[in-house]
């Protein structure tokens, strides 16, 4: 098992900008979830996907978005950077939807 | 109201200190899960629970689902038990619903 690994670990990017964070699940793992953690706060759900299919959204606008790679790897891209949009993004991978997650130590984009 | 509220938000114990931190939810659950969060962001799942209550070493987190409440409890605290502790709840969506986490200080 090599767990969940997150790239980059921290980035800086400027308003307006487009940014790619990506994440390799654990082997064997088809299922992956992003969180968005924002500071001194929980994360909250971006999406999850399930086997190449996006498979639910939380309250998150379009420009966010995704995809998953036939080895179940994720990206997540974010358009049009915004301020607010500096956190800690973390991926989840999962053994199936339902079953205990593996996290990944997050990437941590600051926005300015 | 969030849907998963933490209680305290803020702890400090002295080291060999029995900790116990709660979580209550207000939604139907599948499963409820304890996760501990590092400075560096990191976050390492502790417990998943769907009923009764779980062991591991010095952790036991439990669960009351008619109360839809859980505790988990730290025995025999230890400086490196510092760090954030988070409940989520999981539902028929499969998403992780998030408390803002408890944040733990053991002093030595």
């Amino acid at each position: 098992e090599t767990g969940v690994t997150q790239s980059p670990t921290h980035l800086i990017k400027t308003r307006g900008q487009q940014v790619t964070l990506r994440c390799s699940s654990q082997s064997g793992h088809n299922t992956v979830s992003w969180y968005q953690q924002a500071l001194g706060q929980g994360p909250q759900f971006i999406f999850q996907y399930y086997r190449e299919e996006e498979n639910g959204r939380g309250n998150f606008p379009p420009r966010f978005s995704g995809l998953q790679f036939p080895n179940y790897s994720s990206e997540l891209n974010v358009n049009a950077l915004e301020l607010d949009d500096s956190a800690l993004y973390l991926c989840a991978s999962s053994l199936e939807t339902g079953t205990g997650y593996t996290f990944g130590s997050g990437t941590r984009l600051t926005v300015v | 109201k969030n849907e998963v509220e933490q209680s305290p938000q803020n702890l400090t114990a002295q080291e060999g200190e029995f900790i116990t931190i709660n979580c209550s939810y207000s939604v139907g659950i599948s499963a409820l899960h304890w996760l501990q969060q590092h400075p560096g962001g990191g976050i390492v799942s502790l417990f998943m629970l769907s009923s009764g209550k779980k062991k591991h070493g010095r952790l036991i987190a439990t669960i009351n689902i008619q109360e839809k409440h859980s505790s988990l409890h730290i025995t025999a605290s230890h400086p490196r038990d510092s760090a954030v502790y988070i409940c989520a709840v999981q539902g028929g969506s499969e998403k992780l619903v998030f408390g803002k986490g408890m944040k733990l200080t053991v002093n030595p």
